[in-house]
Parts: C-alpha cells; sequence; structure tokens
C-alpha cells in the first residue's frame, strides 16, 4: 500500500514570497489533515478535511495560509506572503474517516523563509 | 484546550537499558491516546495506540497503559536498542461530548532519544 505522498521535500524562499504544497493521500482514506512542526515542537493542527469538506481550520492563518481539497483527494497549501516564522516542516496525514484517529503521515515538506 | 505534555529531553540510554518517557495530558472527555515515532529521515509512524482507560498499548517491545486517575501515559521499555533512536511523541485526539473522536491529534514536545552501544 503506498503511503502519503508530500512534494516537495525542501523548500527555501524569501520572506514575502508565496510557496505551496502538494499531498496525496492513501487511497481511499476520507480525511486528510495539514500539521505544522516547527523546530523542537511537536506538530499543530492547521486544518482537517473529510472528504472535500473543511472540518476545522480554526488553527490556520487565514490572512496568509490557504488549502484546498478539490474532488476530495488531493490537497494544497499554500502560504502567501511568507515570513520568517513560517519556517518549519509541513506535515501532511490521513485516514479512513474523522471517528478514526489512526492518522498516517507523509515525509513532510521542510521549509525554510530567509 | 486539550495539552499534551511530554518530559524534558534529549534522553540517552546505553544499550539494554530501561526506558521511560512520561507522558500526561489535559482534555475534555476520554480521548484516545497515542505514541507517535519519527526515524532519522522519516515520517512519523504511529507506535502504539489506547482507546480507554487501564488499556495498554504494546508494540516493538514498547507498551503504555492509560492511567485515567493520573492522566498519564508514559511509554516504557525494558531494554532499548540502538535501533530505538528516534523522537517520540505522545498525542490525544479530540473527544465531543458524547465520546466521538474529532479526529484532530494533540501532540506534546516531543523526546529525543539516542541509545549508544
Amino acid at each position: 500500500e503506498a503511503g502519503v505522498a508530500q512534494s516537495p521535500r525542501y523548500k527555501i524562499i524569501e520572506k514575502r514570497q508565496s510557496v505551496a504544497f502538494w499531498c496525496n493521500p492513501i487511497s481511499g482514506h476520507a480525511t486528510l489533515y495539514w500539521y505544522q512542526q516547527i523546530l523542537g515542537q511537536g506538530p499543530k493542527l492547521l486544518i482537517q478535511f473529510q472528504n472535500n469538506g473543511v472540518v476545522d481550520d480554526s488553527q490556520l492563518p487565514k490572512d496568509r495560509f490557504s488549502a484546498e481539497r478539490l474532488k476530495g483527494v488531493d490537497s494544497t497549501l499554500k502560504i502567501q506572503p511568507a515570513k520568517l516564522e513560517d519556517s518549519a516542516v509541513y506535515l501532511c496525514a490521513s485516514s479512513w474517516d474523522v471517528g478514526n484517529t489512526e492518522a498516517f503521515f507523509g515525509q513532510g515538506t521542510r521549509l525554510t523563509v530567509v | 484546550g486539550d495539552s499534551v505534555t511530554q518530559m524534558e529531553g534529549p534522553v540517552t540510554l546505553s544499550e539494554e537499558a530501561f526506558l521511560t518517557i512520561n507522558c500526561t495530558y489535559t482534555a475534555t472527555g476520554y480521548p484516545s491516546l497515542f505514541w507517535y515515532v519519527q526515524y532519522p529521515g522519516e515520517g512519523l509512524q504511529l507506535l502504539l495506540k489506547a482507546t480507554k482507560a487501564d488499556d495498554k498499548g504494546s508494540n516493538k517491545g514498547f507498551e503504555a497503559t492509560y492511567r485515567k486517575e493520573t492522566t498519564s501515559f508514559h511509554l516504557e521499555k525494558g531494554s532499548v536498542q540502538v535501533s530505538d533512536s528516534a523522537v517520540y511523541f505522545c498525542a490525544s485526539d479530540g473527544v465531543n461530548a458524547g465520546g466521538t473522536s474529532y479526529g484532530k491529534l494533540t501532540f506534546g514536545q516531543g523526546t529525543i532519544l539516542t541509545v549508544h552501544p
């Protein structure tokens, strides 16, 4: 079974630039999550999708972050404009359903904002 | 809101030593509890979980027991190996008043474990 795929693995941008991350969840998984992991901290949920609808985006900085999951499969997370404090690893995870919390994680995208 | 607190790290042990990583949580209701592990260069992997009080999760020689009275879920292993060197995260899920999980995980800050031969 293929795991959660994310790209790119690494990205370096200047502040005020924009960046996008892509995630392909495990086939058949209805729930998709984006987490932000700042160095030395645990992952923090940014947004949770159930199919192509948003379940929880309460911790997403909506003035600069956006995410979509068209057709309920792949997802993209965008930051525009980026700030220095956005430097982190962005993790995508998926699970069968919102009530099943055995989430499978991708390897993440490491973003450095300079 | 929900929170998870892990013991201060990093932890450095010799091979075959006993391991304990403490984890306590605060949550509304009775969440499921998890330990995730992140090996160097890899993504987070579920190590073990427990879904109700007094449940014991176990995998690869690691164990953790869901203690509702102390709101704890400490990770233990009787004899660590060099290959156990990784970052370990304790996590809880959010549940509503009816006990249904939201799916959202709240993580501790992680504990770096290094095991020397």
